[in-house]
């Protein structure tokens, strides 16, 4: 079994200031790891993915990850916010042998301008 | 590269009509795609799992004979939603990979379904 945990819903953060979007995961194997974000009305985007190799991942729009395993944590972190990044992000595990993606709740990033 | 397409994004119906979504790999075939469904401020539930050529693996709880679906072809999979009801309206993602091993799923851009 494998699960996702986002422990934060909702996340504010001022323009150009950095954030940090949290999600741990459980897996009783080894695992891939995805971050996704979803604009109003749309479906998902792949901001980035852990398969294997380095811990940390560059995405798109400037955004990374760091996986660790021994925190079981796959963070997402953005040094300067913008408008433009408001928007639903959702962290995702797939474990070896499943083949299917499991979600976390997600976390909704508002901007404050 | 890896488009997904959905179609329609949006539909509403009459309760007891059928609805068909469609899915489709713009630029890759997928052997594998994925049909989700998010109610409002919630996270993706994977309803079914369907690969190209065989039936369809269904979540548990999710009625297959409501939810049909059909995955003809490398690049087309289709949800059918039959006898809707009020209580199906949601939004209906799909997702698809490109072959066993492949890790990455794409996803399609959404279909949002209302049931009068």
């Amino acid at each position: 079994a494998q699960s996702v945990t986002q422990l934060d819903s909702q996340v504010p953060v001022f323009e150009e200031a950095p954030v940090e979007l949290r999600c741990n995961y459980s897996s009783s194997v080894s695992v891939y790891l995805f971050w996704y974000v979803q604009y109003p009305n749309q479906g998902l985007q792949l901001l980035l993915k852990y398969l294997s190799g380095s811990t940390l991942v560059k995405g798109i729009n400037g955004f990374e990850a760091e996986f660790n395993k021994s925190q079981t944590s796959f963070h997402l972190r953005k040094p300067s916010v913008h408008i433009s990044d408001t928007a639903e992000y959702f962290c995702a595990v797939d474990g070896f042998g499943n083949e299917k993606l499991t979600f976390g709740t997600g976390t909704r990033l508002t901007i404050i301008p | 590269g890896a488009v997904v397409s959905q179609h329609p994004s949006w539909v509403i119906c009459k309760s007891g009509t059928s609805v068909k979504i469609e899915c489709r790999s713009l630029d890759f075939q997928a052997t594998t795609m994925f049909w989700y469904r998010q109610f409002p401020k919630q996270s993706l539930m994977l309803m079914a799992t369907s690969n190209e050529g065989s039936k369809a693996t269904y979540e548990q709880g999710v009625e297959k004979d409501k939810f049909l679906i059909n995955h003809a072809s490398l690049t087309l999979s289709t949800l059918t939603v039959t006898s809707a009801h009020p209580e199906d309206s949601s939004f209906y993602i799909c997702s698809a990979r490109e072959g066993q091993g492949q890790e990455t799923q794409y996803f399609g851009p959404g279909t949002r379904l209302l049931v009068l």
